[in-house]
This record gives C-alpha cells, structure tokens and sequence, in this order.
C-alpha cells in the first residue's frame, strides 16, 4: 500500500495567518493527490484535485502544489470558517488511502 | 443538485452482517466519468477507502476488506449498496458513500466530489 504522511499533525494559527499543511507519499504518485476539509460532524469536502486544481465553489486563498512524493496545501489569509481537519489522499494506486490529517486549530 | 443519501441499521451484532444503501439523486449513475463509493471513518481518526462500483456492476475494494465485502450497484433505483460480512467491533465507523469523479487521460484520476452526511454504524453485542 501506499503510505501518507501529514505534518504538522496540529497546528495553531490566527486569523489571516498564511497556514501550508505538508503530504509525502510513499512511493511516488505523480499528481494523483487530493486534499480533503472536514469539520466535527461533517462529511469531508473536496478542496483539491490533481494535487493542484481547485474544486468548483472553493475559495482562491486554498492552493495546492507537488508532485511525485511531495505536497503541500496552502491557506493564504485563513478565515474563521478555515478552522478544521486537512486531509489529503491518493488514488494512484489501489487500495486509495487518506493521511492521518492535520488540525488547524484557533491561537 | 446532486445528492447522496445513506441509509441501513445503526447497531449490528458481532459476527453479522452491516448493509448499507446510498440513494443518489440529481445526476445518472449511468454517466460513464462517476464511480460510486464508500469510505468510513472510525471514531477519531482518518477515512479509510472500502470500495467504488461503476454502473455496469464492476468493483475495486480494498484489498485490507476484499474477502469481505460486496458493493452493487442499481440504476433502476439510483442506488447503491455495501453488504460487510463477518463484523467486528473494528468495524465501527460513519459510513460515508461518495461520488467518485474521474478524469481521463494518460492515467485516470479520482476525487470524491459528493459526500452523504454519513451514518453511524456500531458493532456491538
């Protein structure tokens, strides 16, 4: 299998912070990585696809960037409605697998 | 809009099995770019992929669950379904079934795109 890491696994951030959540694969995926926020209670929400292409509806200040192994998520000007679990996952290969996520809590 | 729509028991012995169905409104299932899918959640930590069907009736599953699982799919209704065999108390979770958006190319690509709310299902005697 494909193993994902995420780091930081938490992080404390303030408002309009410019926050980046790192993923590294292993082995490599090429670009099939997506990043994934969920809130308490909630399903998941797709930000990202194709490691870099934003999803339909998803605010300009989400970025993604990466390839092969290494991947990051970017919030530039986090925004209160921000503060939630990242996750990213690959489907390069099956079985497809999430990352143990990072939590963006509120300084 | 598109909708997804999870349904089944709540509470499932150990040792039997949990059946869940998806209902899928505002879009085909026979659209030939979307995979459906489930993917679950234990308590507290990451989602773990189960399976995805395509409308023709043909599957991936995890190989961690194969021996286990089925997944069908039924256009008629617009739903699908997960049958897990065999439960454990490890397999407590929110069961989410999802949309699985594909792009062609070189290589195909997946993304869950749409989400149910999910539905919690505990094993327990």
């Amino acid at each position: 299998d494909i193993q994902m890491t995420q780091s930081p696994s938490s992080l404390s951030a303030s408002v309009g912070d410019r926050v980046t959540i790192t993923c590294r694969a292993s082995p490599k995926i090429s670009n099939f990585l997506n990043w994934y926020q969920q809130k308490p209670g909630k399903a998941p929400k797709l930000l990202i696809y194709a490691a870099s292409s934003l999803n339909n509806g998803v605010p300009s200040r989400f970025s993604g960037a990466g390839s092969r192994t290494d991947f990051t998520l970017t919030i530039s000007g986090l925004q209160p409605e921000d503060f939630a679990t990242y996750y990213c996952q690959q489907t390069y290969s099956i079985p497809w697998t999430f990352g143990p996520g990072t939590k963006v809590e509120i300084k | 809009q598109v909708q997804l729509q999870e349904s089944g028991p709540g509470l499932v012995k150990p040792s039997e099995t949990l059946s869940l169905t998806c209902a899928v409104s505002g879009v085909s299932m026979t659209n030939n770019i979307y995979y459906w899918g489930w993917i679950r959640q234990p308590p507290g930590k990451e989602p773990e992929w189960i399976g995805t069907v395509f409308y023709n009736g043909s599957t991936h599953y995890a190989p961690s669950l194969k021996s286990r699982v089925t997944i069908s799919a039924d256009t008629s209704k617009s739903q699908f379904s997960l049958r897990l065999t065999s439960v454990t108390t490890a397999d407590t979770a929110v069961y989410y079934c999802a949309r699985a958006h594909t792009i062609f190319g070189v290589a195909i690509r997946y993304y869950f795109d749409y989400w149910g709310q999910g539905t919690l299902v505990t094993v327990s005697s």
